[in-house]
């Protein structure tokens, strides 16, 4: 099925830095969110976007939606330990049956050195 | 946020006997509940979407003989691995959205087949 090209796929940062993340598309998606996995654990939601072009802060997480609907980043500012973890982008078409129906990218994989 | 709880969290079971997991929304009413598999260090792939009251729409590439899908009330959905061998082996999640709103995930069930 269709996949989300989510970029890098693994990153080694030290703890204090910052850490950037994209996902870009081939389609449009009216949503998207941005969700963090655990080990052995469901996905948690970060932040979700709504408009193009929308620009959203959750704590030390910004993300923005891309103005073209097909991409959207998400920034982590001065990473601690706990932000250990695989995140991943998702996108959702219009409304309608695609409610809750999400398209993941490929995930990043996070790990902080103390 | 909504409360989406799965059971069991882990099983293992023998080659060829099937396996139920359960998906439960506790304090919402869930008209739709997606299920996802995930491999390990890949991402979610969608497998079916169950309506309430109605027959699960299958992606493409997924055995809807082998994974039965029931969604019989609108705070139970069930999926039961039919027949399972080795290569079933995989975490599944489900998640659970009410009527126009956001879809929120299970904690995962992760499934052993040996």
């Amino acid at each position: 099925g269709q996949q989300l090209n989510q970029s890098p796929q693994s990153m080694f940062i030290q703890e204090g830095e910052d850490v950037s993340m994209n996902c870009t598309s081939s389609s449009i998606f009216n949503t998207w969110l941005w969700y963090k996995q655990d080990p052995g654990e469901g996905p948690v939601l970060l932040i979700a976007l709504y408009k193009a072009g929308e620009l959203t802060s959750n704590g030390r997480l910004t993300a923005q939606f891309g103005i073209t609907r097909k991409d959207s980043f998400l920034n982590i500012s001065a990473s601690i330990p706990s932000d250990v973890g695989i995140y991943f982008c998702a996108g959702q078409k219009a409304g309608g049956t695609s409610y809750g129906k999400l398209t993941f990218g490929q995930g990043t994989i996070l790990t902080v050195h103390p | 946020g909504a409360v989406v709880s799965q059971h069991p969290s882990w099983v293992i079971c023998k080659s060829g006997t099937s396996v139920k997991i359960e998906c439960r929304s506790l304090d919402f009413q869930a008209t739709t509940m997606f299920w996802y598999r995930q491999f390990p260090k890949q991402s979610l792939m969608l497998m079916a979407t169950s309506n309430e009251g109605s027959k699960a729409t299958y992606e493409q590439g997924v055995e809807k003989d082998k994974f039965l899908i029931n969604h019989a009330s609108l705070t139970l959905s069930t999926l039961t691995v039919t027949s399972a061998h080795p290569e079933d082996s995989s975490f599944y999640i489900c998640s659970a959205s009410a009527s126009g709103g956001w879809a929120f995930f299970g904690q995962g069930t992760r499934l052993t087949v040996v």
